[in-house]
């Protein structure tokens, strides 16, 4: 069964901070995996989708890697802005890509 | 397009009394699936579709039932709600395996049971 864990739960930054959210997985057998932004009572965007055979996406000042070997993948946010405080969410695609699991997210606070 | 349309958007319901929350897609999206998101617990799959005519249990189906009678609606059941159901719940969609594309949001419903 697949289980996504990200750590830190919540994290609070000085504005300008260049910062890292961590993302493991159980089961390397994957199809892809995506992160997503959640504002306050809103709905879910999707920032960057990794697919199995890619080791990283980048937009922006966000840059995504993925290590299937090591169930792991990390979002780097460059350069970090008030705006970005909101809750970053992680989620492992099956084989086929039709379930798709979460991880609880990580909460991002930036300090002005 | 419209994306994911869920409504309605809150619903208060009083815990033995049952009810639809509906989910359209306007994106001709093979595959369709419904999660619960509960403080501190990210989303949680309840079930889910990959065309019409199919679906499957997810994490936590229990008190639920879907079904997929065409390709745009995807329609998920509360039995007798309890209120271990209160929560958030959200539809998604995405075009199919040979696409390998993000997964689409719907705004969400909020649903209380009393």
């Amino acid at each position: 069964k697949q289980e996504v864990t990200q750590i830190p739960a919540a994290l609070s930054v000085p504005e300008g901070e260049n910062l890292v959210l961590n993302c493991s997985f159980t089961d390397s057998a994957i199809y892809n995996l995506q992160w997503f932004r959640q504002d306050p009572g809103k709905g879910l965007t999707s920032l960057l989708l990794i697919q199995s055979s890619q080791r990283e996406q980048t937009s922006g000042r966000l840059n995504a890697s993925l290590d299937k070997s090591s169930g792991r993948s990390t979002l780097y946010i460059a350069a970090s802005q008030p705006g970005d405080s909101a809750t970053y969410l992680c989620a492992v695609g099956n084989t086929g890509g039709f379930k798709t699991i979460f991880g609880a997210g990580t909460r991002l606070f930036v300090k002005a | 397009n419209a994306g994911v349309t869920q409504t309605p958007k809150f619903q208060v319901l009083k815990t033995g009394q049952s009810m639809t929350l509906q989910c359209a897609q306007d994106m001709n999206h093979e595959y369709m699936s419904w999660y619960r998101q509960d403080p501190g617990m990210g989303l949680r799959l309840i079930h889910y579709s990959v065309g019409a005519g199919i679906t499957d249990q997810g994490e936590v189906p229990n008190g639920y039932n879907v079904s997929r009678s065409t390709t745009e609606d995807f329609p998920l059941r509360l039995l007798s709600a309890a209120p271990s159901q209160t929560s958030v719940y959200f539809c998604a969609s995405t075009p199919g395996a040979a696409y390998n594309s993000p997964l689409h949001f719907g705004n969400g419903t909020r649903l209380t049971v009393t």
